[in-house]
């Protein structure tokens, strides 16, 4: 299976600022999705991000606030805008390997966003 | 209403003991039924895939059954350890949403010595 890593693991932010997260993979994938792990609740796809081209957002979810790049097949990039409070949360990395709707889908350990 | 309901919120079990989450949906048509365990502080691992076709399935001391007629879904659980102490998750892989995957939030399995 790929070997997802994410940058940083973890950070406390001032209210307004912006951080940019880093997901890199151990080889080349076809699929790339940034998630969302909120205090207690279950996990949310923010967008799927699609190489060469505009990442493909959830209801819900905006460019202007969570801009995302994937410039090759095995990174992307996610920024989490001007944050607020709310905005505290974990943030997944994951991939999909191959072709197919039952093919595993494969997650980074995550960054832990605190926001003050 | 979410529509992958995951029972018990919670569970505390002793060492060796075993035990069943429960898994309920309400996606339809679905492609696939998955279980993923997620280890305080880390990612969700697969443990489990599932189509609709296959009502059981094991990974080692892990094993799933699906009823997709009643959409349920199981997980059992064998001679627990004191690792297996997780966030268990349900999820449903729907057709009518290109195939994305529906996260339940997850039963809490804690593994007592």
């Amino acid at each position: 299976s790929a070997v997802i890593s994410q940058k940083p693991s973890r950070d406390i932010c001032q209210r307004g600022t912006s951080l940019t997260i880093q997901c890199q993979v151990d080889s080349q994938v076809t699929m790339m999705f940034w998630y969302r792990q909120q205090p207690g609740q279950s996990l949310t796809l923010i967008a799927t991000a699609n190489q060469g081209s505009e990442a493909t957002y959830e209801s819900g979810f905006v460019i202007d606030k969570f801009p995302i790049s994937r410039p090759n097949l095995t990174f992307s990039t996610l920024t989490v805008s001007n944050m607020s409070p709310e905005d505290s949360s974990i943030y997944l990395c994951s991939v999909a390997t191959g072709g197919g709707s039952n093919q595993p889908q494969h997650f980074g350990d995550g960054t832990r966003l605190s926001i003050l | 209403k979410n529509q992958v309901e995951q029972s018990p919120q919670s569970l505390i079990i002793l060492e060796g003991k075993n035990c069943t989450l429960q898994c309920n949906y309400t996606v339809s048509p679905f492609s696939n039924l998955r279980w993923y365990k997620q280890d305080t502080g880390r990612g969700p691992v697969s443990l489990t895939i599932m189509t609709f076709s296959e009502n059981t399935k094991s990974n080692g001391r892990y094993t799933a059954t699906l009823d997709a007629d009643t959409k349920q879904s199981s997980l059992h659980i064998t001679a627990s350890q004191l690792s297996d102490s997780a966030s268990y998750i349900c999820v449903v892989s729907a057709e009518e949403y290109g195939n994305k995957l529906v996260f339940g939030a997850g039963t809490i399995l804690r593994v007592k010595s």
